[in-house]
Order: structure tokens, then sequence, then C-alpha cells
């Protein structure tokens, strides 16, 4: 069963502190792994995929499937930086995302 | 590029009554993807439409339905509503190619079932 797990619900931490928001999946095969966000008042979109191996605004992730974790850092934390998270996987096609239930990120100054 | 839209963004209905959701994709993206989204939930996935053919489905009862027309506009139907139902019906649009892997959200119809 493909599953995606996401322990916190809320992570609060200050401005300039480290973050780590932590994924944890299930699979049988190889996954694709992304990291969505949403803002306030925004849609949801796509922060980054696993494969890229990108550092999008800041933020980095990586695949351990040894783990089977993508968590998603950052190490400077920024107020902008305040919203949910989702983890999600798909298998071939990308059409078909199963995320897991998110985290609030909360920076305060 | 205009977003994804959708249709109503707001919606009251009654118990055993239906209801259509509509979805308008990003000009030339022809694979439309739905989600229920509740707190209970989360993010669930219903289905997914390209070139009018439905290709993935999620784990919904079959009062859930949708179609996907020419123009790549979808439509989502439910049925026999029931109070569960109400949520957050989020539609998301991808752009055709073998690495287009980018699902485009829309805003969201919040349905609520009284």
């Amino acid at each position: 069963a493909q599953r995606v797990t996401q322990p916190e619900k809320l992570l609060s931490v200050f401005k300039g502190a480290p973050v780590e928001l932590k994924c944890n999946y299930s699979y049988s095969g190889s996954p694709e792994l992304f990291w969505y966000v949403q803002y306030s008042r925004q849609r949801l979109q796509l922060l980054l995929r696993h494969i890229s191996r990108e550092s999008i605004k800041g933020f980095t992730a990586d695949l351990n499937k040894g783990e089977t974790s993508f968590h998603l850092k950052k190490p400077f934390a920024q107020e902008e930086d305040s919203a949910m998270y989702y983890c999600a996987l798909s298998g071939i096609g990308f059409q078909k995302l199963v995320f897991g239930t998110g985290t609030r990120l909360l920076v305060s100054p | 590029k205009a977003g994804v839209t959708q249709t109503p963004r707001y919606l009251i209905k009654t118990r055993g009554q239906q209801v259509t959701l509509s979805c308008s994709p990003i000009s030339g993206h022809r694979s439309v993807s739905w989600y229920q989204q509740t707190p209970g939930q989360g993010l669930q996935f219903l289905f997914e439409y390209f070139s009018e053919t439905q290709r993935n489905k999620g784990n919904f009862p079959g009062r859930f339905s949708g179609r996907q027309f020419s123009n790549s506009r979808s439509e989502m139907n439910v049925s026999t509503l029931e109070l569960g139902d109400s949520a957050l019906y989020l539609c998301a649009s991808t752009a055709t190619g073998a690495d287009s892997y980018e699902q485009y959200f829309g805003p969201g119809t919040r349905l609520t079932v009284t």
C-alpha cells in the first residue's frame, strides 16, 4: 500500500533556526517524492521534487531509500516560510499523488 | 497563462442531492486530477482524466464520478450527497509529456452538505 506519514502536525521555530519537516513513506517500487507547500490564502504548489536535487527557497530534501524517508530541511528559517507543507509520492505517471497529512510550519520573529 | 480555475467556489447542498463541480485546466494541459481534502482524511486522490478518458481512480464509492471534455475541461459529480462529503475539492492539471510531473492546483470548491 502507498502511504505517506508526516508525524508532526505543527512545527514552531524562531527565525534563523534550522528546520526539518519529517516525511516517511511506504511504497512497493521506486516512488517519486515531492514536497508541496500552501502559503496563507494561496494555492497548493510544488516546492521541490526529489529527483531534481535542487535547493528551492533554501529548502532541500534527500531521499533515503533505506529509511524510506524524505525529510525537508532548511538551515535558517525565515518568517515567510510559515506555511502548510505536504509530502507526497507518486508512482509512474505522476498524476496520482498520495499526500501526507501535512505539517504546519510557524516561524516566529 | 491563466491558472487552473474551479467553479463554483462555494456550494451548499442538502443530503441526498447531487452536485457537479467544474475545473478548467491551464491551457495546453490535458491531464486533470481531482482530490478531496477534509480535516480528518487530508488530501485524497479521487480520479484523473487524460484525453477524455479516466486513467487513474482512487478508493471512493461509485457516487463520485467525473468526465472530461474535448477541451480538457473536467467535471466531477457526486450523487446522493452525504454529510461526510463536505470537503474542499481540488483539481489539478498537468502538462503533457513524459517528464511532466508538476501538478498545478486550482483554488478549490468548498462543498458543504447539510
